[in-house]
This record gives structure tokens, C-alpha cells and sequence, in this order.
């Protein structure tokens, strides 16, 4: 089946700071979704993201599917935005598949 | 709207003991799908459903039974639970296959 990797698997950032998150996936998707776990284990979906780029205030990603790959920038990280980050595809042929997160950290 | 409504939220059963994870949504969502989530993984697929009376395996689907017998609802069965099924199960719908997914609050199940 098709492979998720995201990276880092772990990220520590003072408040303030900038950080880009990355998911590759091994085959043609359909769709490529963002979500964010908080640390109450809610999962929230940041981003439908299946080519382009999109923002939502200081969130933006941006899928080239040509490539496989999709990236999540987190600008002016607050402390609010630490959890897990998992991203999400369906491939053309196949069932859904998430990566194994990335962890950020966001330190006052 | 409640969107997807999980009960119950923590559970404790012993080996071999059977139970239902309920799942509901208010979207008029045709997909749902179950999902466990191991620590320090992500999500894999159990079981899903693109409408009601149709149900297909996931990544992960032995040891549970699904059903959807309406569009709301989608209940998970455990059939003779296993401590290697301790986990939390997350239920998701979306209006159609391969589209923006919602999820539920999850459920803590620990089977000792």
C-alpha cells in the first residue's frame, strides 16, 4: 500500500517562531487532508488540501501532487498550537492512510 | 449540529468480553469510518462505509464487526475482546469518499 512519512517526527519551538512541517507519500492520491491533535486527543482538520496552496490565518500548506509531497508552515507558533500533526491521503487505488504524526512543541 | 457523537468516551473490559463502540453523525454524511490509534502512531482504518448497507475492510479489521444499517449510524462491534485491542478508537464521516473528514472525540478502551 501506499507510504506516509512525515517530518520531523518531533519539533521544539520558542513562541513566536516559524516551522514547516512535511508529508511525502509514495503514490498518486486523490486528496491529502491536515489535522491537528490537541493535547485533549481531539482531532480537528486544519486543511482539504489535495494540489495548490491554501492559508487560514496563520496556518498555510501547500500540496504539489505532481511531486507527492505537501507541506505545513505554522507561522508565529503560540502555545495553543502544540499537539500532533498527521496528515492524511487517499490514493487513486486504495484506502486512507495517515502518516505517524509530527509532535511540535511550542514553549512560552 | 453535534457533527460525529462517540460513546462512551472510556471503557474497561476483560478479555473475551463483547461490546459496541456507537458512533452517530448529523451531517447526512454518506461516509464513515472507524479508526484505532496506537501511542506514538498514526490512525489506521478498521472499517468503512460509502452508504448505508455497505461496509468494507480497512487496514486493520479482524477481531471487529461493522454494520450500517442508516445513514447516521455506524457502530463498531468487538466480538471477543484481546488485550492487543487496547487502544483509542476514533470514529469519522465525511459527505462522500475522499472528502473533508470529520472526526469524532474518540473512545479510550482498555482490555485487561
Amino acid at each position: 500500500g501506499i507510504q506516509v512519512e512525515q517530518s520531523p517526527p518531533d519539533l521544539i519551538l520558542q513562541e513566536g517562531a516559524n516551522s514547516t512541517l512535511r508529508c511525502n507519500f509514495s503514490d498518486s492520491v486523490n486528496n491529502l487532508q491536515w489535522f491537528h491533535q490537541n493535547p485533549w486527543g481531539q482531532l480537528i482538520n486544519l486543511f482539504y488540501i489535495p494540489s495548490g496552496t491554501k492559508q487560514n490565518g496563520r496556518l498555510s500548506a501547500t500540496t504539489v501532487a505532481t511531486e507527492r509531497y505537501s507541506l505545513l508552515y505554522i507561522s508565529s507558533s503560540q502555545t495553543t498550537d502544540s499537539g500532533v500533526y498527521f496528515c492524511a491521503v487517499v490514493p487513486l487505488a486504495g484506502k486512507s492512510t495517515f502518516g505517524d504524526g509530527t509532535t511540535l512543541t511550542v514553549k512560552p | 449540529n453535534a457533527g460525529v457523537t462517540q460513546t462512551p468516551k472510556f471503557q474497561v473490559l476483560k478479555t473475551g468480553q463483547s461490546m459496541t463502540l456507537q458512533c452517530a453523525q448529523d451531517m447526512n454524511h454518506e461516509y464513515m469510518s472507524w479508526y484505532r490509534q496506537d501511542p506514538g502512531m498514526g490512525l489506521r482504518l478498521i472499517h468503512y462505509s460509502v452508504g448505508a448497507g455497505i461496509t468494507d475492510q480497512g487496514e486493520v479489521p479482524n477481531g471487529y464487526n461493522v454494520s450500517r444499517s442508516t445513514t447516521e449510524d455506524f457502530p463498531l462491534r468487538l466480538l471477543s475482546a484481546a488485550p492487543s485491542q487496547t487502544s483509542v478508537y476514533f470514529c469519522a464521516s465525511s459527505a462522500d469518499r475522499g472528502e473533508k473528514l470529520f472526526f469524532g472525540s474518540g473512545t479510550q478502551l482498555s482490555v485487561l
